[in-house]
Parts: C-alpha cells; sequence; structure tokens
C-alpha cells in the first residue's frame, strides 16, 4: 500500500515572497508518478505539476517546481513569488504506473497575506 | 471542453434515505474516478472505471455503494439507506488513457452530502 504525508498542516507566506511545501511519501514500486494539487476555498481541484519518478530532472511549471528526492522519498513544493490567489489547500498525491488511482495526503492550508 | 460537472452540488437527506449523485466526464474521457473527501482531509479513492467496466474498488467501498457507467459516459454513485458517517464531499475525475504511463486526472466541483 502507498502512503502520502504532509507534515505541514498550515501555512502562510507574504505575498511575493517564496515558500515551500513538504511532502514524503512510501512506496515499495520504482514507477510511480507524483503530482501537486491546488484545491482553492469552494472551489474545485486542478493540477499544479506532475513528476514521473523515472525522470531525473525536476518538474517546472511557471512559478511552481519541484525538489524531487527520491532515495529520501521526498516531494517538495516551491511557490515563488506569491500571490494571493495562491490561498488555498495544497495536497500532494501519489499514482502508480498501473491501477491509476491517486493516494493523497492530508493537505497543507497555505494562506498568502497582502 | 466543459470540465467535469457533478450534480446536484449539495444533497442534504435523513439517515437511511437513499441518495444518487451523477457525474458528467470530460467528453471522450475514458476513465472515470469517485473519491470521497471528509472536511479536513485528503481524497480517498472510492472506485473508478475505464469506459463502462468498473476496474477497482476500494475497501471504502461497502455493500451500501454502488457505481455505474453504464455507456461509458457519465457516471452514478448511489448510497443506500445512509448514515451519518457518510456526509462527506464525493468527488468525481476523469483522464484519458491513452497507453502506458500514468494519465492526468481532472477534477469536478464535488457534491457535498449531508446526512442528519
Amino acid at each position: 500500500a502507498q502512503t502520502v504525508t504532509q507534515s505541514q498542516p498550515e501555512m502562510s507566506v507574504q505575498e511575493a515572497e517564496t515558500v515551500t511545501l513538504s511532502c514524503t511519501y512510501d512506496t515499495s514500486e520504482n514507477n510511480y508518478y507524483l503530482f501537486w494539487y491546488k484545491q482553492p476555498p469552494s472551489r474545485q481541484m486542478i493540477l499544479v505539476i506532475r513528476q514521473e519518478a523515472y525522470k531525473q530532472q525536476n518538474a517546472t511549471e511557471n512559478r511552481f517546481s519541484v525538489n524531487f528526492q527520491k532515495a529520501a522519498k521526498s516531494f517538495s513544493l516551491k511557490i515563488s513569488d506569491s500571490q494571493l490567489g495562491d490561498t488555498a489547500m495544497y495536497f500532494c498525491a501519489l499514482a502508480l504506473n498501473a491501477g491509476n488511482m491517486l493516494t493523497f495526503g492530508g493537505g497543507t492550508r497555505l494562506m498568502v497575506k497582502p | 471542453d466543459t470540465g467535469v460537472s457533478q450534480n446536484p452540488r449539495h444533497k442534504i437527506t435523513k439517515r437511511g434515505q437513499n441518495v444518487t449523485f451523477r457525474c458528467d466526464p470530460i467528453s471522450e474521457h475514458n476513465r472515470l474516478y469517485w473519491y470521497r473527501q471528509t472536511l479536513g482531509q485528503g481524497p480517498e479513492f472510492l472506485t473508478y472505471f475505464q469506459n463502462e467496466a468498473q476496474l477497482e474498488k476500494s475497501r471504502l467501498l461497502s455493500d451500501r455503494f454502488s457505481a455505474e457507467r453504464p455507456k461509458g459516459s457519465f457516471s452514478t454513485l448511489e448510497i443506500q439507506r445512509t448514515e451519518q458517517g457518510d456526509s462527506a464531499m464525493y468527488l468525481c475525475a476523469s483522464s484519458l488513457r491513452m497507453g502506458e504511463g500514468t494519465d492526468t486526472q481532472y477534477f469536478g466541483p464535488g457534491t457535498r452530502l449531508t446526512v442528519l
């Protein structure tokens, strides 16, 4: 079975600053995929970024980047130049090659302060 | 592309009643997933379909829960004899499976169920 742990229930950051959200996971599989999803208040979940475990290069999407440490089973999300619209719950998730169902962490509530 | 839609958005019911939720995936997405999310927690996988075939069910999906996707398009999730512990947000997601690897799931807005 897979597990995903997010150890920071809540975080805050000043607008325009940088923040890093932590995620650790456990799986016995070698091929898997990691995701960060964002869930704004009362709005639907949207994909922020994804990382294939077989790729050594860290994924980047505009202001969002990850630090993927496969040996440590760590997958942190860095948000640069934080914006008020980044305020949301952020979920780390893992999927295996087969099956595709997502295993989510408990989430981190991020508040961006003006 | 209108995204994943779910109806109703909110449902309040009394304990013991049956409820049914509907999910319309992104058109031509062949995979459809159901998750349950309780307040302050991450979503938990319930079941998923590829076309009309239900490929996997979680142990969370008790006998009171049934899901269908009869024509490989929309899906319904029915909960019979609801209990207060069923109160949660029920999320639907869809994806396009084209081969090896993991496809990206796109989520709907969810149906919030409150059992009184």
